[in-house]
């Protein structure tokens, strides 16, 4: 069955550190993939996505790049802030008689210290 | 302002008593959905709707309702809560993934959450 796979939290980096969250899944045909962000006491919101395979998201200095044969979509940031600290979720997309299934990861918490 | 309004957004109540939390979109979406999500476990869809008068369950459906008599309006309904209810409830909304140029790369928009503590 359709599945997303995040590594556990919470991570924990310093100021100006590397990020890399790791995400994989399995799904049926050929999935969107995305990365959601939360931030504490509010709702996800869309951080990328990547609709087809070697597509690369990008935003706020996050990327992911869409590798199909490793059913991967890793979240990477080159230099995080303490503003990044919130909850990633990745998850994938695919349509199936008219109904968007969407299926989430479980969370990846990051906290970055000054 | 485009956005998903959910209301309230803190409840407690006690076992068997009623509730309703409403959600409502203003981007006239044909797409809403209800999730939980509880530690460790991520976000789960409890039900969904296509368009008006068009609800199917989604994951984890046991113990809730669903209406779409509106466009914009979704609200997921408790008729007898139980502690394991207990969780953060969000709704979200997207356009059709069959519409003109809809497809699985359709964004969802959240709503702010609800956080239901039963007792």
């Amino acid at each position: 069955g359709d599945s997303v796979t995040q590594m556990e939290g919470p991570v924990t980096l310093s100021e100006e550190a590397f990020l890399t969250i790791n995400c994989t899944y399995t799904a049926t045909g050929y999935p969107s993939l995305f990365w959601y962000v939360q931030y504490p006491g509010e709702g996800l919101q869309l951080l990328l996505k990547a609709t087809k395979a070697d597509d690369k998201g990008s935003n706020k200095g996050f990327e992911a790049t869409y590798r199909k044969e490793t059913t991967s979509f890793h979240l990477e940031k080159g230099s995080v802030q303490v503003s990044d600290s919130a909850v990633y979720f990745c998850a994938h997309s695919r349509t199936s008689g008219g109904y968007q299934k969407v299926t989430f990861g479980t969370g990846t918490k990051l906290q970055v210290i000054p | 302002e485009a956005q998903v309004t959910q209301n309230p957004r803190y409840l407690i109540t006690v076992t068997g008593k009623k509730l309703t939390v409403t959600c409502s979109q203003n981007m006239n979406h044909e797409y809403m959905s209800w999730y939980r999500q509880d530690p460790g476990l991520g976000l789960r869809q409890i039900y969904y709707s296509m368009n008006v008068e068009v609800t199917d369950k989604g994951d984890v459906p046991e113990g809730y309702k669903v209406s779409r008599k509106e466009k914009r309006n979704f609200p997921l309904i408790l008729e007898s809560p139980s502690p394991n209810q207990t969780s953060l409830y969000f709704c979200a909304s997207s356009l059709s993934p069959e519409g003109l140029a809809g497809g699985p790369w359709e964004t969802q928009y959240f709503g702010p959450g609800t956080r239901l503590l039963v007792l």
